[in-house]
């Protein structure tokens, strides 16, 4: 079965801070997809980014970054230099196949909030 | 025009009632999904359909019924529902090809808030 842990339930910065969301993921598969999506109290899940199992490269998107390591079974997210708009529940998610569908299994979610 | 389109944003209904809630998409997507998201947790997908044919049912309680008239629509009929069953519905859609796992992204809708009285 797959699973996704974020442990951390709630975080609170003060602005400009940075920060990391953690998430720790379980599968069976040698071919799997991870993704972080971010959802702001409007309610819509805003896809950030997708990696896939064969490429371990870290990546940057200016203030977040990504880290993927596969001997840790760890996917973090860090943002750089908070900002208040960065208030928002994280969710990372793995994907899998079922009934000859693609299916994404998600992290209970991480709250940030980020105070001025 | 990465967009998913999601009507009503607001929906309140007896427990009586029959409503509908609506998914557009015009990505050319031929997969589409329906979650049900309640406060303070991460959504729980519900149905997906592929090629406009249901792929994945999660055990969904018979009051929710999906029908997807074509490749850029989704509806989900609600008939008989109860309190618990007030939630954000999701609507999802993302690329899809037979045989091949491909990990797309799914794309969000803003969601439909439905209050069941």
């Amino acid at each position: 079965a797959q699973k996704v842990t974020q442990a951390q339930t709630e975080i609170s910065v003060v602005e400009k801070e940075d920060v990391t969301l953690d998430c720790v993921y379980e599968t069976r598969d040698t071919t799997y997809y991870l993704f972080w999506y971010k959802q702001p109290p409007s309610g819509e899940l805003v896809f950030l980014i997708r990696r896939n199992s064969f490429d371990e490269q870290n990546e940057i998107s200016g203030r977040y970054s990504w880290n993927f390591q596969k001997s840790t079974s760890s996917f973090n997210f860090t943002i750089t230099a908070s900002q208040v708009v960065d208030s928002a529940v994280y969710f990372c998610a793995l994907s899998g196949i079922q009934g000859g569908s693609e299916k994404l299994v998600f992290g209970k979610g991480t709250k940030l909030t980020v105070n001025p | 025009d990465t967009e998913v389109t999601q009507t009503p944003k607001h929906l309140v209904m007896g427990m009586t009632n029959k409503k509908s809630l609506k998914c557009e998409q015009h990505m050319g997507h031929r997969a589409m999904y329906w979650y049900k998201q309640k406060a303070k947790k991460p959504p729980e997908l519900m149905f997906v359909y592929s090629y406009e044919k249901l792929s994945i049912n999660e055990s969904v309680p018979s009051r929710f019924s999906p029908e997807c008239p074509n490749s850029s629509l989704l509806n989900l009929h609600l008939h008989a529902l109860q309190p618990e069953d007030s939630a954000l519905y999701l609507c999802a859609s993302s690329p899809t090809f037979s045989g091949r796992f491909h990990g797309y992204e799914q794309y969000f809708g803003p969601g439909t808030r439905l209050t069941v009285t």
